[in-house]
């Protein structure tokens, strides 16, 4: 069974500060996407991460693809109170191409 | 264009009674999902379809829950005998034939969830 660790599972900092979310298994995903979920509406793809070691960068958040495609990360710079959210992780499995879910993490950034 | 929809949107209904939950994905997405959300939490898989075809039902918690697709497009999550522990947001989401998009390419696109209250 692949499973998909998120952590942490609730953060609740400053504006201004620097924060990163984590997702590991110990599963090979073929590709790992990453969603933000607002209240009352459903998660919304923010970015897929395809190739082991990538990087990429979406305003002030960076995503980053383990070089052995097991694990990413969501880094946050100077996050905002608009960021608040929760955060959610899936990885694509390369069988049948369904994503496993994390379990997500609530970020709430205070002003 | 139109986005996943989903209905209704809220079902209070009494234990024992069944319930139908229906979805209609973005026109052309070939595969269809069904999921179930707890507040704050990733989303739990039930079932998915491409086309009309079940492919995996290995998320539906008992035989109380069934779903269909008949002719590969409106979808139906049915819950029979419900029971208070049913009680959660339902979600539905499609996406376009991974296959074709690309071997690493699943956007899932979702609806706005069917809140089940089962008293």
């Amino acid at each position: 069974t692949q499973l998909l660790e998120q952590s942490p599972q609730f953060l609740s900092i400053q504006e201004g500060e620097n924060l990163t979310v984590y997702c590991n298994s110990s599963s090979v995903f073929s590709s790992l996407q990453w969603y933000r979920q607002e209240p009352g509406e459903g998660p919304v793809l923010l970015v897929t991460v395809v190739t082991g070691g990538e990087v990429k960068k979406l305003k002030r958040l960076t995503f980053q693809f383990g070089d052995a495609r097991k694990d990413s990360s969501l880094h946050i710079t100077a996050a905002q109170p608009g960021d608040t959210g929760l955060y959610l992780c899936a990885g694509v499995r390369a069988s049948n191409y369904q994503l496993i879910w994390g379990a997500g993490t609530k970020l709430i950034i205070k002003p | 264009g139109a986005g996943v929809s989903q209905s209704p949107r809220y079902k209070v209904t009494k234990r024992g009674q069944d319930v139908a939950l229906r979805c209609d994905p973005i026109s052309g997405h070939v595969s269809l999902y069904w999921y179930r959300q707890a507040l704050g939490q990733g989303p739990e898989f039930l079932t998915y379809f491409n086309y009309e075809a079940q492919q995996d039902k290995s998320g539906l918690p008992n035989d109380r829950f069934s779903a269909e697709r008949p002719e590969g497009s409106i979808s139906t999550l049915t819950i029979q005998r419900t029971e208070q522990r049913d009680s959660a947001m339902y979600r539905c989401a499609s996406s376009l034939a991974p296959r074709l998009a690309g071997a690493s390419y699943n956007e899932q696109f979702f609806g706005p969830g069917t809140r089940l209250t089962v008293l």
